[in-house]
């Protein structure tokens, strides 16, 4: 079956740094994979698309690469703030499966001041 | 726009109860989806709507019931809860083609059945 593997730890990062959250999947070749951002108390909000044959995307600060040989995603934040502090979330097309969504548990952020 | 909407946001249940949860989305998505959220479990998917008048299976849809009531509202039942049952609950809607598959979420349910 599909399975996303996520950092279960959380990761502790200096302001102003960039933060690397780790997305590895197995089982399937998904045609495109999703980052969310997850506040406490709060429902997930989608922040980047990467499809199969794209090997990077970038938005403001935010930079995404998807390796479908490694079958690995890396997110990372640059000149991170406190305010990126969140959980992260990785999210692949169950496979032949319409739009319905297989997330991994998260990764916890912290950037501290 | 106020997106999806869930009521209610949280609800204490005794073993055995029932509940429907509610979610209403305005944008005009056809699908629909009800996941769980559980810590260190990532969010798993209940059941689906891929559009108005059907529903399918998710990961985890045992003791749960669905009814797509129209294009803008899922609804989730709890037939009679279980302790097991205790989770949040997230609704979410997304449109099918023309590039956009991202996924819009509500707020949450927070469940607890005692």
């Amino acid at each position: 079956s599909q399975k996303i593997e996520q950092n279960s730890e959380a990761l502790n990062i200096q302001e102003g740094k960039t933060a690397t959250l780790t997305c590895n999947y197995t089982n399937y070749s998904p045609a495109y994979l999703q980052w969310y951002r997850q506040d406490p108390g709060r429902g997930p909000v989608f922040l980047l698309l990467i499809r199969e044959n794209e090997k990077e995307k970038r938005k403001e600060r935010l930079k995404v690469t998807f390796d479908t040989t490694l079958k690995q995603s890396l997110f990372h934040i640059t000149a991170s703030q406190p305010a990126d502090s969140a959980t992260y979330l990785c999210a692949l097309p169950f496979s032949g499966g319409y739009n319905k969504l297989i997330f991994g548990a998260g990764t916890r952020l912290a950037v501290h001041p | 726009n106020a997106g999806v909407t869930q009521t209610p946001k949280f609800q204490v249940l005794k073993t055995g109860q029932s509940m429907t949860l509610q979610c209403a989305q305005d944008m005009n998505h056809n699908s629909m989806y009800w996941y769980r959220q559980d810590p260190g479990m990532g969010l798993r998917l209940i059941y689906y709507s891929a559009s108005e008048g059907t529903t399918d299976k998710g990961e985890v849809p045992n003791g749960y019931n669905v009814s797509r009531l129209n294009k803008r509202e899922f609804s989730l039942r709890l037939e009679s809860a279980a302790p097991s049952q205790t989770s949040v609950y997230f609704c979410a809607s997304s449109e099918v083609g023309g590039g956009h598959t991202e996924a819009f979420f509500g707020q949450g349910t927070r469940l607890t059945v005692v």
